[in-house]
């Protein structure tokens, strides 16, 4: 019983084109965020929302535009997506924040090729 | 601003020796200080957290991990490694202020098990 998915495992694509990450929590949790790994394995926050509410943006290009249709789906659409791009994104929910954990997805493979 | 700082890129040891992953911490505020563990292509997995009550926090699998507020330190052991355990390893804080909560990441440390 997953408890956070995302879809797809793995994007590959090519630059300029735009593509959209889907991630799904069953937690009954009313926060989820997005990080970015990079290829160096460094982990950084992009954005959280908070009951469909964004309350968490780390200067992220607007190429980034994340949505939240309701508190358990919190969906990442990409434009004009760059090389630099290439990454590894995990969603990860939590229940409010103040040190709850956070529970992280398997994670989005993309290359931009 | 927070920061985590893991003093070892890659950390080797030998099947059956102990494990220490150290990590320092800087924060303004009363942290919570989290170990994930991540294996090769996969998500990242809670080892144990930190939140102000006991400082010797104990975790999955063996593992655990003292606050040191003094030398502030959240550094990980484990007395016996196994293979199982080779994994990226992140130290993570965050602040316990109301509203958004921000995990700000370790650079990681790789473990590499011997046989």
């Amino acid at each position: 019983d997953t408890a956070v998915s995302q879809t797809p495992k793995y994007l590959v694509t090519q630059m300029g084109n735009d593509k959209s990450i889907k991630c799904e929590q069953n937690l009954g949790h009313d926060t989820m965020y997005w990080y970015k790994q990079d290829s160096k394995k460094f982990l950084k926050i992009m954005f959280s929302y908070n009951n469909k509410e964004l309350i968490i943006n780390e200067t992220v290009p607007n190429r980034f535009s994340p949505k939240s249709p309701d508190k358990a789906h919190l969906n990442l659409h990409i434009n004009s997506l760059e090389l630099g791009d290439s990454a590894v994104y995990f969603c990860a929910s939590s229940q409010g924040g103040r040190g709850e954990t956070q529970y992280f997805g398997p994670g989005t493979r993309l290359l931009v090729l | 601003a927070q920061s985590v700082t893991q003093l070892d890129s890659h950390v080797s040891v030998s099947e059956g020796t102990p494990v220490l992953l150290r990590c320092n911490y800087s924060s303004s505020y009363s942290p919570s200080l989290f170990w994930y563990v991540q294996h090769p292509n996969k998500g990242l997995q809670l080892l144990l957290k930190y939140t102000s009550a006991a400082t010797l926090v104990k975790g999955i699998n063996g593992f655990e991990a003292e606050f040191k507020k003094s030398e502030t330190s959240f550094h990980l052991t484990k007395p016996s490694a196994h293979m199982s355990d080779a994994a990226e390893y992140f130290c993570v804080v965050s602040d316990r202020r109301q509203g958004a909560q921000k995990l700000v990441f370790g650079q990681g440390t790789r473990l590499t098990i011997n046989p």
